[in-house]
């Protein structure tokens, strides 16, 4: 099992719709989680992290967690072609310091 | 600097030469980390720097890789004896600070150097 699973997509989803993104990882101990958006042939940029159980929301962007689970997701609402871009979830290690990110998952608005 | 700068932006190496890949990180941030993606994949962890010391260098792939920061500032990270399984992206990425819970900031990457070794 990989310690940060997500589904590699595509996924495609209309625009204006909502799309969803899933998150699954190994470490109970983990306490931190992020979301980093990559467009095609640019570097990673963070867009959400969450520390608490439940949901955070910023503009159109909602995460969400669920420690007992180990699932953590993120919410796009009202899709815009802009959010075509690779999603990788993001978890640092409890026992060091470096952080574990899943292999993306590739989205794609449609007008 | 305002953000984290890499260089070369690309770098095609012969098999077999070895290359050094530049990193100089947002100021202040302690933190530095090297990492490698393959097309189509997430980032993969290479080491680790707070300051200048080398905290975990576990994910360096052979020996061929070195990574030093000897002033707790600019990183290098080097290749000896290129491969062709060596072609990837280098990102690197800062950070103020981590650690487990709200400590941890997550990271700034750089926008990487690609490396194409023929």
């Amino acid at each position: 099992q990989k310690e940060v699973e997500q589904n590699s997509g595509p996924l495609s989803v209309p625009e204006g719709a909502i799309a969803s993104l899933n998150c699954t990882y190994s470490d109970r101990g983990s306490q931190s989680f992020f979301w980093y958006r990559q467009y095609s042939g640019k570097s990673p940029e963070l867009i959400m992290s969450i520390y608490s159980n439940g949901d955070k929301e910023d503009g159109r962007f909602t995460a969400q967690l669920n420690k007992a689970s180990q699932y953590v997701s993120l919410l796009i609402r009202d899709s815009q072609p802009s959010d075509s871009a690779t999603y990788l979830c993001a978890v640092p290690y409890s026992s060091a310091s470096k952080i574990i990110f899943g292999s993306g998952t590739r989205l794609s608005i449609r007008p | 600097g305002a953000g984290v700068s890499q260089s070369p932006r690309y770098k095609v190496a012969k098999r077999g030469q070895d290359v050094a890949l530049r990193c100089d990180p947002i100021s202040g941030h302690v933190s530095l980390f090297w990492y490698q993606q393959a097309l189509g994949q997430g980032p993969e962890f290479l080491t680790y720097f707070q300051n200048e010391a080398q905290l975990d260098k576990s994910g360096l792939p052979s020996d061929r890789f070195f990574a030093e920061r000897p002033e707790g500032s600019v990183s290098t990270l080097k290749i000896q004896r290129t491969q062709q399984e060596d072609s990837a992206v280098y990102l690197c990425a800062s950070s103020l600070g981590l650690g487990t819970g709200p400590r941890n900031y997550g990271y700034t990457f750089g926008s990487g150097t690609r490396l194409t070794v023929v």
